[in-house]
């Protein structure tokens, strides 16, 4: 059973451009999160989602970044006209169906943001 | 107020010794779940140890046990014998089941190196 999967791992964009992030939850999984992790810090929570709906967006940045999970194909996280204070790593999580408080979140290796 | 606590940024233990990283979180809903995950070098995020709130025992999986202390708030990771690939960067989470699904808090870790 393949684990959570991101792609790419690294991608480097300068000022400007836009970058896409891609997550792939675990088979069986319909429950997606992005975290953010800045340098030297933990993990941010920005969004959750479900196959075609944005659950909770409390945690993303109000304007450039998007999330969809759509019904067929991985969930996209896209960030409009990046800026330097947008390198991270950003993860993704995925979780069961019946998602509980004693679920656990696996986690994709992250993808390693670098805005020049 | 912080919804998790590590105040720990950085410790070092001899190898073969037993470590306590220390943990503490806020939140006033009875149903929560608490986690550790280890964060290598190389980035990605592993599942270490669960504990739910309505556990009555500490959790353990082999060298990792979790000293639960509900009443403080407190869900201090144990780690025995420690090995030299235990050096790592570790997060305390929380899960709160919210009206929207579940959300996870992270804290902002503690740098862990063992010392041969």
């Amino acid at each position: 059973n393949a684990g959570v999967m991101q792609n790419p791992r690294h991608l480097v964009r300068r000022r400007g451009q836009e970058a896409r992030l891609r997550c792939s939850p675990m088979k069986g999984h319909s429950h997606v999160y992005w975290y953010r992790q800045l340098p030297e810090e933990g993990l941010k929570f920005m969004v959750y989602l479900q196959k075609e709906n944005i659950i909770d967006e409390s945690g993303m940045p109000k304007e450039r970044f998007s999330a969809e999970f759509p019904k067929e194909g991985p969930s996209i996280l896209r960030i409009q006209q990046v800026v330097r204070g947008d390198s991270a790593a950003y993860f993704c999580a995925s979780s069961p169906l019946l998602a509980g408080a004693d679920n656990e979140q696996f986690f994709g290796p992250g993808t390693r943001l670098t805005v020049l | 107020a912080q919804k998790i606590t590590q105040t720990q940024p950085g410790m070092f233990v001899q190898e073969k010794e037993a470590v306590t990283l220390d943990c503490t979180y806020d939140t006033s809903d009875p149903s929560y779940g608490l986690f550790w995950y280890k964060q290598p070098s190389s980035g990605e995020m592993i599942f270490l140890i669960y504990q739910g709130s309505y556990d009555q025992q500490n959790a353990t999986e082999g060298r990792y046990s979790l000293n639960f202390q509900k009443a403080r708030k407190s869900a201090n990771l144990v780690i025995s014998a420690s090995q030299l690939g235990d050096s790592a960067m570790y997060f305390c989470a929380m899960r709160e089941l919210t009206n929207t699904g579940n959300q996870f808090y992270f804290g902002t870790g503690t740098s862990l190196t063992v010392i041969p």
